[in-house]
């Protein structure tokens, strides 16, 4: 099947600086990613849909501002968490919709844990 | 508005007992997809599952079946002859109109296989 990863995998960074994280899609093209958080012991949750070469559309609840989304090509998509906090200490998982096969393939997440 | 319920927060059982972990489903559209993911302690989603509202044949792969009842609006997962492996959260999820639709996730149930 196809195959969707994120990097890093694991990252540790102290409170109040930005992390970026990276999803890929290697071997198909995706026009459409998504971003998803899971707090410990707890479901995913969507954050936001990317598309590329347009806007991310957030959902409620989920700060633009501090989750910014860039798709700026069909094989990436980029999250970058601004100002970070111990409370957005988190799993975070994409997904890739692979336009060929009406599928859609989730990463393997990262690990975020702010000090 | 969508929504997935999973009644079952955890489960014991010991190994080789069968076990159904239930799957109660929420959409007003009449085109959906519904799927079973599972996530093992790594944290990585395992795909299991993606079955289309169409399509109510009941599946079996292995020791793993799914029982699809739109009348009940469920989507019941059965391991049978459980393993020690298949301990894990098991996630169903449901997606409206187009499979690469954003995925909203049940609450999951943690399944622990005793030995």
């Amino acid at each position: 099947g196809a195959v969707v990863s994120q990097h890093p995998s694991r990252v540790i960074c102290k409170s109040g600086t930005s992390v970026k994280i990276e999803c890929r899609s290697l071997d198909f093209q995706a026009t459409t990613m998504f971003w998803y958080r899971q707090f410990p012991k707890q479901s995913l949750m969507l954050m936001a849909t990317s598309n590329e070469g347009s806007k991310a559309t957030y959902e409620q609840g989920v700060e633009k501002d501090k989750f910014l989304i860039n798709h700026a090509s069909l094989t990436l998509s980029t999250l970058t968490v601004t100002s970070a906090h111990p409370e957005d200490s988190s799993f975070y998982i994409c997904s890739a919709t692979d336009d060929r096969y009406n599928e859609q393939f989730f990463g393997p997440g990262t690990r975020l844990t702010v000090l | 508005a969508q929504k997935v319920t999973q009644a079952q927060t955890e489960i014991s059982v010991v190994e080789k007992e069968d076990v159904t972990l239930d799957c109660v489903y929420e959409t007003r559209d009449t085109t959906y997809y519904l799927f079973w993911y599972k996530q093992p302690p790594s944290g990585e989603l395992v795909f299991l599952i993606r079955r289309n509202s169409f399509d109510e044949q009941n599946e079996i792969s292995g020791r793993y079946s799914w029982n699809f009842q739109k009348s009940t609006s469920s989507f019941n997962f059965t391991i049978t002859a459980s393993q020690v492996v298949d301990s894990a959260v098991y996630f169903c999820a449901l997606s409206e109109a187009t499979s690469y639709d954003k995925v909203i996730f049940g609450p999951g149930t943690s399944l622990s296989v005793i030995p």
